[in-house]
């Protein structure tokens, strides 16, 4: 699959290490975003950017943190602080507002 | 902000059947409606979405429907078939902001 890009697919982590996810689009797209998934919570936005050198909270950003310093590359950054980090973890961008959202395949996040 | 509620949750059919996922949401300035497929362990796909200056938008076995009075809209899927297996998202995207909110999803099952 080309276009938007993340990894690695499965990420293992020690409690009190941060780690931090890859995301990495070619497709010019302008708006990237972070969202993490648990089973029966759907997708809950962590984080999103605009454009390069911006980025916004989302709904569960505590414990999380991101950087945009290049268009095509939004990592996330899973900190100590982040309570239970335990999750599949996806990337998204779009062209702009309104438009549809390509998503990356996801890395699942264990804490051993 | 906006609120996206999706039911059900659950929801088991015969190959064959047809099935319906219905959304609602709070704002009523929200203009754009994706439907996401998500099979297992893959990443959220979009497979229709629908604008608001539209009521009803068809693709093949799947269509969706808007209410904006009511503000709610469905996603039909007819002549379901294995394949069909999916968690499937409903968004909406408020006119006051560019991000989409998701749905909890709904897990479709259909049985040979």
């Amino acid at each position: 699959d080309g276009g938007i890009t993340q990894s690695p697919k499965y990420l293992f982590r020690k409690e009190g290490q941060n780690v931090t996810l890859s995301c990495e689009q070619n497709l010019n797209h302008d708006a990237m975003y972070w969202y993490r998934q648990d089973p029966g919570q759907g997708l809950r936005l962590i984080y999103y950017s605009q454009i390069v050198n911006d980025f916004q909270k989302g709904d569960i950003a505590e414990g999380y943190s991101v950087s945009r310093e290049k268009k095509e590359s939004f990592p996330l950054t899973v900190t100590s602080a982040q309570k239970n980090p335990t999750a599949f973890y996806l990337c998204a961008s779009s062209i702009g507002t309104g438009a549809e959202a390509f998503f990356g395949q996801g890395t699942r996040l264990t804490v051993v | 902000g906006e609120n996206v509620e999706q039911h059900p949750s659950t929801l088991s059919v015969q190959e064959g059947d047809s099935a319906v996922i219905k959304c609602t949401y709070s704002d009523s300035a929200s203009n754009y409606f994706p439907w996401y497929k998500q099979e297992l362990g893959k990443r959220p796909q979009l497979i229709i979405d629908i604008r608001s200056n539209v009521g009803e938008k068809k693709d093949q076995r799947i269509a969706v429907t808007l209410n904006k009075t009511a503000k709610h809209f469905s996603l039909h899927i007819t002549e379901t078939q294995p394949e069909d297996s999916a968690v499937y998202f409903c968004a909406a995207r408020s006119g006051g902001s560019y991000i989409p909110t998701f749905g909890r999803g709904t897990s479709l099952i259909v049985h040979p």
